[in-house]
């Protein structure tokens, strides 16, 4: 089975660039049948998706924060990665790396985050 | 699409049935999954396409749903489900979650 594991700063300063890496075990990140996702959740809030990457680089990004973040993925590393730039206190969160399984079932392919990463915390202060 | 889940906490006791509904503000099929978040933890996936129970998730944990209108429900509480409890949609982009519903102890 698939284990994603989170890594990067655990402080970032506002305006400045938040970076983190998503390694994943268990399986290659090439597979197509899988994309790759990260998720955040502020400090006792709920679950916001941020965006996803698929092993040929296409991504799918949220709107609400599609002009800051850039999702790469690093397939000789078994790694994808998380830039969102200018950064503000808005974005201290958890942020969770997830696994989006493509799951072929009779009534078609059915998508759902099936591994999660154990979550970092990055907290913009100065 | 907007997904709002009710209610938004319920306190409930070892054994009693439990039913959590999200709604979806338009058609989503049964593009839908329902995971569980314990404090401090990843979610962890229980139910995906509305109605499939995830490999190795208990039984008393079962979906229902397409369209609009979806249930989680747990047959039998048990102590280990106390937990927040979110709905997702995974028609389109952006994939978005319901608010949550924490279960609580009576």
């Amino acid at each position: 089975q698939l284990q994603l594991q989170e890594s990067g700063p655990g402080l970032v300063k506002p305006s400045e660039t938040l970076s983190l890496t998503c390694t994943v075990s268990g399986g290659s990140i090439s597979s197509s049948d899988y994309y790759w996702d990260w998720i955040r959740q502020p400090p006792g809030k709920g679950l916001e998706w941020i965006g996803s990457i698929y092993y040929g680089g296409h991504t799918y990004y949220n709107p609400s924060l599609k002009s800051r973040v850039t999702i790469s993925i690093h397939t000789s590393r078994n790694q994808f990665s998380l830039k969102l730039s200018s950064v503000t206190a808005a974005d201290t969160a958890v942020y969770f790396c997830a696994s989006e399984a493509l799951t072929r079932m009779v009534r078609g392919v059915i998508p759902n985050f099936d591994y999660w990463g154990q979550g970092t915390l990055v907290t913009v202060s100065s | 699409i907007q997904l709002t889940q009710s209610p938004s906490s319920l306190s409930a006791s070892v054994g009693d049935r439990v039913t959590i509904t999200c709604r979806a503000s338009q058609g989503i099929s049964s593009y839908l999954a329902w995971y569980q978040q314990k404090p401090g933890k990843a979610p962890k996936l229980l139910i995906y396409a509305a109605s499939t129970l995830q490999s190795g998730v208990p039984s008393r944990f079962s979906g229902s749903g397409s369209g609009t209108d979806f249930t989680l429900t747990i047959s039998s509480l048990q102590p280990e489900d106390f937990a927040t409890y979110y709905c997702q949609q995974l028609i389109n982009y952006p994939r978005t979650f319901g608010q949550g519903t924490k279960v609580e102890i009576k």
